[in-house]
């Protein structure tokens, strides 16, 4: 069964610090990931994709991911946090079975402090 | 371009009650997808359309609940008798065509979801 995990409910950063929101998954075949954010009271908002190619994704807000086959991850990264970046982030796997479906991590809050 | 619009925002209503939940998705969009968001469950698909036919309903929790929708658009999602369980985010996402049998993806873009509390 294809399942994705998002190890910390929570991570907290400084303002200006790189970030990084942990997902892994577990899938057979060729994995299309993905990353959403939400704000507060809005739904979600596409950050960005891999299907295939280039294991570095970039994404939107300056946000990009690194897609390891080996690992078994997707992680999501930042170089330089903003507090504007808090919000509540899901990765999400298509799958394979269904029509395009996706199965969803349960999220990881983040808090960027000034 | 104007994005996945839902409507109520928010829906209170007692339990036993039915209700309807609306999305209109990006236009041109042929795909269109319900997921739930609940504190327990995290988020779920819920059914799948391709036009107006739903050939994925598999997520749906119980016969309480149906979906339709009309003129390849608007979708409405029905939950009859509502009970305390159903209070959820429901999210609606739309994409363009997906392909089937040929390994086609289509990034889904959600709408601001309806909040829905049973009392």
């Amino acid at each position: 069964a294809q399942s994705v995990a998002q190890p910390e409910d929570q991570v907290n950063v400084a303002e200006g610090n790189p970030l990084t929101v942990k997902c892994t998954y577990s899938v057979s075949g060729n994995p299309y990931l993905f990353w959403y954010v939400q704000y507060p009271n809005r739904g979600l908002q596409f950050l960005l994709k891999y299907i295939t190619g280039d294991n570095l994704v970039k994404g939107s807000y300056g946000f990009e991911a690194e897609f390891n086959k080996s690992q078994t991850s997707f992680h999501l990264k930042k170089p330089s946090a903003l507090v504007s970046d808090s919000a509540l982030y899901f990765c999400a796997v298509r799958a394979l079975e269904g029509y395009n479906k996706l199965i969803f991590g349960a999220g990881t809050r983040l808090a960027v402090h000034p | 371009g104007a994005g996945v619009s839902q409507s109520p925002s928010n829906k209170v209503t007692e339990k036993g009650k039915d209700v309807e939940l609306r999305c209109d998705p990006i236009s041109g969009h042929t795909a269109l997808y319900w997921y739930r968001q609940s504190l327990g469950q995290g988020l779920e698909f819920l059914i799948y359309f391709q036009g107006n036919s739903a050939p994925d309903k598999s997520g749906l929790p119980s016969d309480r609940f149906s979906a339709e929708r009309t003129g390849g658009s608007v979708s409405t999602l029905t939950i009859q008798r509502t009970q305390q369980e159903d209070s959820a985010v429901y999210l609606c996402a739309s994409s363009l065509v997906f392909l089937i049998g040929q390994g086609g993806e289509e990034t889904q873009y959600f709408g601001p979801g309806t909040r829905l509390l049973v009392l």
